[in-house]
């Protein structure tokens, strides 16, 4: 069946510090790939997404691009802030249902 | 407007009661979902309806029961409800076969049960 591996957290970082969070993924065909983030005591909030291989989903400094020949997904913005604090959940779906989802990785960011 | 809401936010209640939890979207999506997130953050599907009809049932126990009035609301029953029940469960709908196949969720409900 379809899974998505993402790395262990928690990743703690300073402020304007490089973040990377990989994510890398099994399934059958070409599914389409999501970054959601959830912010303490909230929902899930799309971050990111790409369709289709090379494709490279970007939004709020945050980017990721659909690699088909490794079958990743990592998340990476150049300078975190201490507002990106929050659980981190690489997904992936295939003709638009349902979601399968990564454990999940906590961002701590210090000032 | 919220796009996908749900309620209550909170849910405290003893062992054995029956609870249920109220979800609506007002995207016009086809497709509704329920998703369970267990202590450890990790989130896996329970339940999908599309158009009002059952499509995914991931090996809930039975005593999880969700309805669909209509393709804008998901609810969902939980009878006799055991400690490991607490969790946070989100409600989420989406439209597939469009470009836009992203889900989009609720707030949550964070029932515990003592």
């Amino acid at each position: 069946g379809n899974s998505v591996t993402q790395m262990e957290g928690p990743v703690t970082l300073s402020e304007e510090a490089f973040l990377t969070i990989n994510c890398t993924y099994t399934a059958t065909g070409y599914p389409s790939l999501f970054w959601y983030v959830q912010y303490p005591g909230e929902g899930l909030q799309l971050l990111l997404k790409a369709t289709k291989a090379d494709d490279k989903g970007s939004n709020k400094g945050f980017e990721a691009t659909y690699r088909k020949e490794t079958t990743s997904f990592h998340l990476e913005k150049g300078s975190v802030q201490v507002s990106d604090s929050a659980v981190y959940f690489c997904a992936l779906s295939q003709y638009g249902n349902k979601l399968v989802f990564g454990a999940g990785t906590i961002l701590r960011v210090k000032s | 407007d919220t796009a996908v809401s749900q309620t209550p936010k909170y849910l405290v209640t003893q062992m054995g009661n029956d609870k249920s939890i109220k979800c609506e979207q007002n995207l016009g999506h086809d497709t509704m979902y329920w998703y369970k997130q267990d202590s450890k953050k990790f989130l896996k599907i329970m339940f999908s309806y599309n158009n009002k009809e059952l499509i995914i049932n991931e090996t809930v126990p039975n005593r999880f029961s969700p309805k669909s009035p209509d393709k804008a609301h998901l609810n969902l029953h939980i009878n006799s409800l055991e400690l490991g029940d607490s969790a946070v469960y989100f409600c989420a709908s989406s439209q597939p076969g469009t470009s836009r196949t992203e889900a989009f969720f609720g707030q949550g409900t964070r029932l515990t049960v003592v």
